[in-house]
C-alpha cells in the first residue's frame, strides 16, 4: 500500500535553481521522512520531521509539514547536478510499523 | 549510525530456481524487519513485516508461499524467492528498526534480482 503521492512526478531544472517537491498523505502520522535514491542504488535518508513540527532545515534542504492538509514539501536550494536523483517521502504512522513510501519525484538537474 | 547489510547486492538466476536474500543488522538487534520491492522507475512497495521468532505478516497481494521470510535471529532476516520467474525481477530492500518499536529505521543497500 502507498500512503503518499508526490508531485511533480518529474522535475527538470538548471543548476543553481531551487527545486520544490510536494507530498500528500492520507492518514495521521508520527513523522514524515524524505529520502533520496540515485539510480539503481539504495536509499539515503535526508530529513525527518515530526508531526508536531512545521518546518525543518538541513543544509540546502528545507522541509515543511502541514498536518491539517496532510502534506509536506521538500525544497532544495541552489541545486547541483549531483542532486539528480529520485526523492521519496515516507510516512511513519504507528510505532513499530513500516514506513510507507510515496510514488516519488524524479529530479534532473542539468549543468 | 546503525548499519543494515544485505547480501547479495546483485543476483542473476534462471527461471524456476529459488534465491535467498539476507538482511542483517550489524550493530543492533532488530525484532522487526521489513521487506520492500521496487520495480524500475517505481516506488518502494512494502511486501511484508518480518518478526523474530514468529511468522511474517504479508501485505495484501503478496504471495507468502512464493516469498518466504524467515527471521531466525535478532540480527538476521532472509527473503527467499521461490520458483522465480522473470516478473520477479526487481530491487528488494530491507529495513530494520533500532531500539524497539519507536526506534529509528535503517535501510539496507538493496538486492537486485534478475531472473532470466
Amino acid at each position: 500500500s502507498q500512503q503518499g503521492e508526490e508531485d511533480p512526478q518529474a522535475l527538470s531544472i538548471q543548476e543553481g535553481e531551487n527545486a520544490t517537491m510536494n507530498c500528500s498523505y492520507k492518514t495521521s502520522i508520527n513523522n514524515l521522512q524524505w529520502y533520496r535514491q540515485n539510480s539503481g542504488r539504495g536509499l539515503v535518508h535526508l530529513i525527518l520531521i515530526r508531526s508536531n513540527e512545521r518546518e525543518k532545515h538541513s543544509g540546502r534542504l528545507r522541509v515543511t509539514l502541514d498536518t491539517s492538509k496532510k502534506s509536506s514539501s521538500l525544497l532544495i536550494t541552489a541545486s547541483r547536478a549531483a542532486d539528480t536523483a529520485s526523492y521519496f517521502c515516507a510516512t511513519d504512522t504507528q510505532a513499530g510499523t513500516a514506513l510507507i513510501f510515496g510514488k516519488g519525484t524524479t529530479l534532473s538537474v542539468s549543468s | 549510525g546503525a548499519v543494515v547489510s544485505q547480501h547479495p547486492s546483485r543476483v542473476i538466476c534462471k527461471s524456476g530456481t529459488s534465491v535467498k536474500i539476507e538482511c542483517r543488522s550489524l550493530d543492533f538487534q532488530a525484532t522487526t524487519m521489513f521487506w520492500y520491492r521496487q520495480f524500475p522507475k517505481q516506488s518502494l512497495m512494502l511486501m511484508a513485516t518480518s518478526n523474530e521468532g514468529s511468522k511474517a505478516t504479508y501485505e495484501q497481494g503478496v504471495e507468502k508461499d512464493k516469498f518466504l521470510i524467515n527471521h531466525a535471529s535478532l540480527t538476521l532476516s532472509t527473503l527467499t524467492v521461490t520458483s522465480a520467474h522473470p516478473e520477479d525481477s526487481s530491487f528488494y530492500i530491507c529495513s530494520a528498526r533500532e531500539g524497539g518499536a519507536a526506534g529509528e529505521l535503517f535501510f539496507g543497500e538493496g538486492s537486485r534480482l534478475t531472473v532470466l
